[in-house]
């Protein structure tokens, strides 16, 4: 069974810190994908990026990033220079298997609030 | 704007009513699904459809009866609901043209219906 751990159940940064959000998930599984969304309060979900457990460099998307460290089995996304826009509820994601409708289950989630 | 449309945005039913939840995308995705979430809570996963047919029924009581028309369709059919059915429902899409490469295909969210149950 695959699962997803975000240990930051909230977190505060100030605004244009860069900050990190941690993602750690547990899969046997050799081909799998990595994602990151964001849930504002308004409550749509908004795909931020992904990393491939094949991809052997970092996904970047603008001012997100994702640290994948396969190894520690670990996908921490990193936002540079937080705006007050940022401030929402963020999920870690992963798909598993290559069923062209696998599932995506989802972390409990890390609220990040931006202080201007 | 997003690209998954779903409706109505709000819902409020009581016990006995019938009502439905529709989404709609035109995107070309081929799979297409429904994810339950409670306040501050990640989303749950009900059902997946797959080239319109169901893949996935994630143990969801029957009082929740999901419907793929076609492929740019998805309704939710509600009868019989419960208090603790009140929900934020969201639809989501992916690609699914490919076997090998659908791991790396992300959903595509509608903005939900959030729906109360009196």
């Amino acid at each position: 069974a695959q699962k997803i751990t975000q240990t930051q159940p909230g977190m505060f940064v100030q605004e244009k810190e860069a900050v990190t959000l941690d993602c750690t998930y547990d899969t046997s599984d050799q081909s799998y994908g990595l994602f990151w969304y964001k849930q504002p309060s308004s409550g749509e979900m908004i795909f931020l990026i992904y990393q491939g457990s094949y991809d052997e460099q970092n996904a970047t998307e603008g001012r997100y990033s994702l640290n994948f460290q396969k190894a520690r089995k670990s996908a921490n996304l990193v936002i540079s220079a937080s705006q007050l826009g940022d401030s929402a509820m963020y999920f870690c994601a992963m798909r598993e298997g290559r069923s062209s409708a696998s599932k995506i289950i989802f972390g409990s989630g890390t609220r990040l609030s931006i202080r201007p | 704007d997003t690209e998954v449309t779903q409706t109505p945005k709000h819902l409020v039913m009581g016990m006995t009513n019938k009502k439905s939840l529709k989404c709609e995308q035109h995107m070309g995705h081929r799979a297409m699904y429904w994810y339950k979430q409670k306040a501050k809570k990640p989303p749950e996963l009900m059902f997946v459809y797959s080239y319109e047919k169901l893949s996935i029924n994630e143990s969801v009581p029957s009082r929740f009866s999901p419907e793929c028309p076609n492929s740019s369709l998805l309704n939710l059919h509600l009868h019989a609901l419960q208090p603790e059915d009140s929900a934020l429902y969201l639809c989501a899409s992916s690609h699914g043209t490919s076997q090998f490469l659908s791991y790396n295909s992300p959903l595509h969210f509608g903005n939900g219906t959030r729906l109360t149950v009196t």
